[in-house]
């Protein structure tokens, strides 16, 4: 079945520290990969997506580039900031059509920023 | 839009009562889902609607039923409520957009079983 690995955390970091969080996966095919985000007390938002080997999803300073050769989509922003504190999530829906695209996620990795 | 909407935001439950988790969305959307969060193992998907009187399985099912009679509303309800069902639900609709689907969450229920 589809499986997603995320780093361990949490992760802690000083504001314009340079972030990394590692994510691979499992999946037959060509799933889309995606990286959500949930600020506390609220619900997951997209943050990113790539469709396919190669894509580089970005948003917000947050870059991810889908790795087919090491099924591999690591998360990076070149500097933090205190409101980027979060959890992050990273997550693959299920090519086939007719799984409506159902999502797998990783466990997900607790960001904390400092000042 | 409203997007995706979710009732209540917090309930306490006494093991045994049962109750029903509330989830509407105004996008249109035909694809439903409801996933539970608990800390260290991410979201996991309990069931799923592709449409109108259409529902499904997901990986944790288990004490919880849907139903979809209309494309806006999905709800989800617990029976028999257990300790084991204290958890943050969330509901989501999605789109296809490009060849793939991009998921929309509530904001989340936040259940408690004592």
């Amino acid at each position: 079945g589809n499986s997603v690995t995320q780093m361990e955390g949490p992760v802690t970091l000083s504001e314009e520290a340079f972030l990394t969080i590692n994510c691979t996966y499992t999946a037959t095919g060509y799933p889309s990969l995606f990286w959500y985000v949930q600020y506390p007390g609220e619900g997951l938002q997209l943050l990113l997506k790539a469709t396919k080997a190669d894509d580089k999803g970005s948003n917000k300073g947050f870059e991810a580039t889908y790795r087919k050769e090491t099924t591999s989509f690591h998360l990076e922003k070149g500097s933090v900031q205190v409101s980027d504190s979060a959890v992050y999530f990273c997550a693959l829906s299920d090519p086939a059509r007719t799984s409506y695209g159902k999502l797998t996620f990783g466990q997900g990795t607790i960001l904390t920023v400092h000042p | 839009n409203a997007g995706v909407t979710q009732t209540p935001k917090f309930q306490v439950l006494k093991t045994g009562q049962s109750m029903t988790l509330q989830c509407a969305q105004d996008m249109n959307h035909e694809y439903m889902s409801w996933y539970r969060q608990d800390p260290g193992m991410g979201l996991r998907l309990i069931h799923y609607s592709v449409g109108a009187g259409i529902t499904d399985q997901g990986e944790v099912p288990n004490g919880y039923n849907v139903s979809r009679s209309t494309t806006e509303d999905f709800p989800l309800r617990l029976l028999s409520a257990a300790p084991s069902q204290t958890s943050v639900y969330f509901c989501a609709s999605s789109l296809q957009d490009r060849g793939a689907y991009e998921q929309y969450f509530g904001p989340g229920t936040r259940l408690t079983v004592t």
